[in-house]
């Protein structure tokens, strides 16, 4: 089964602060990672999706890299805003199923 | 607007009564989910539907049924043999399950059981 793992699970940073969120995934064989963002008593909002057979993905000051053979992918944030505090999610899609991290909670410090 | 509406935003009940949740979507996705979300766990699939009238077991899918009568429609009953219900319940969707389309959500339903 997969097991997908968030560090830090929380990251304070100053605006303005470039900033990295790690996701690792136990088995390489996956179809796709996703990445969302959400927002306290929310759902889940899709940032980014990269495909096995890509390496990045960008989308605004958003950039996210997946490598499947060391089972790592990293949400890059530029330029970080207080609005980019949010809990941060990534799933790995093995086909049927998505299985999700735990998240990284971004408080952005104006 | 194309969008996945879960109903109501919050929903409290008294221990062992049954609770129906509700999931619609305009999306005109082929594969339905629902999950669970507590503090500190990832989210934990209950059940999910590729097609109508078809549905599959997630990880934990004990005390909780669902049907697929409709493309656009997924509900899920919380039965009164679920041990711990209260949680926030998570529905998504995505076109064909293997493709790489990404996973859509609704903005969720907070069950509370006392």
């Amino acid at each position: 089964k997969q097991e997908v793992t968030q560090i830090p699970a929380a990251l304070s940073v100053p605006e303005g602060e470039n900033l990295v969120l790690n996701c690792s995934f136990t088995d390489s064989a996956i179809y796709n990672l996703q990445w969302f963002r959400q927002d306290p008593g929310k759902g889940l909002t899709s940032l980014l999706l990269i495909q096995s057979s890509q390496r990045e993905q960008t989308s605004g000051r958003l950039n996210a890299s997946l490598d499947k053979s060391s089972g790592r992918s990293t949400l890059y944030i530029a330029a970080s805003q207080p609005g980019d505090s949010a809990t941060y999610l990534c799933a790995g899609n093995t086909g049927n199923q998505f299985y999700f991290g735990t998240g990284t909670s971004l408080t952005v410090i104006p | 607007d194309g969008g996945i509406t879960q109903s109501p935003k919050y929903l409290f009940r008294k221990e062992g009564q049954n609770v129906t949740l509700s999931c619609e979507q305009n999306l005109n996705h082929d594969a339905m989910y629902w999950y669970r979300q507590d503090p500190g766990q990832g989210l934990r699939l209950i059940y999910y539907s590729q097609i109508v009238n078809d549905f599959q077991k997630g990880d934990i899918a004990e005390g909780y049924s669902v049907s697929r009568e409709k493309k656009e429609s997924f509900p899920l009953t919380v039965t009164s043999a679920q041990k711990n219900p209260t949680a926030f319940y998570l529905c998504a969707s995505r076109h064909l399950v293997g493709s790489n389309s990404p996973l859509h959500f609704g903005n969720g339903t907070r069950l509370t059981v006392t």
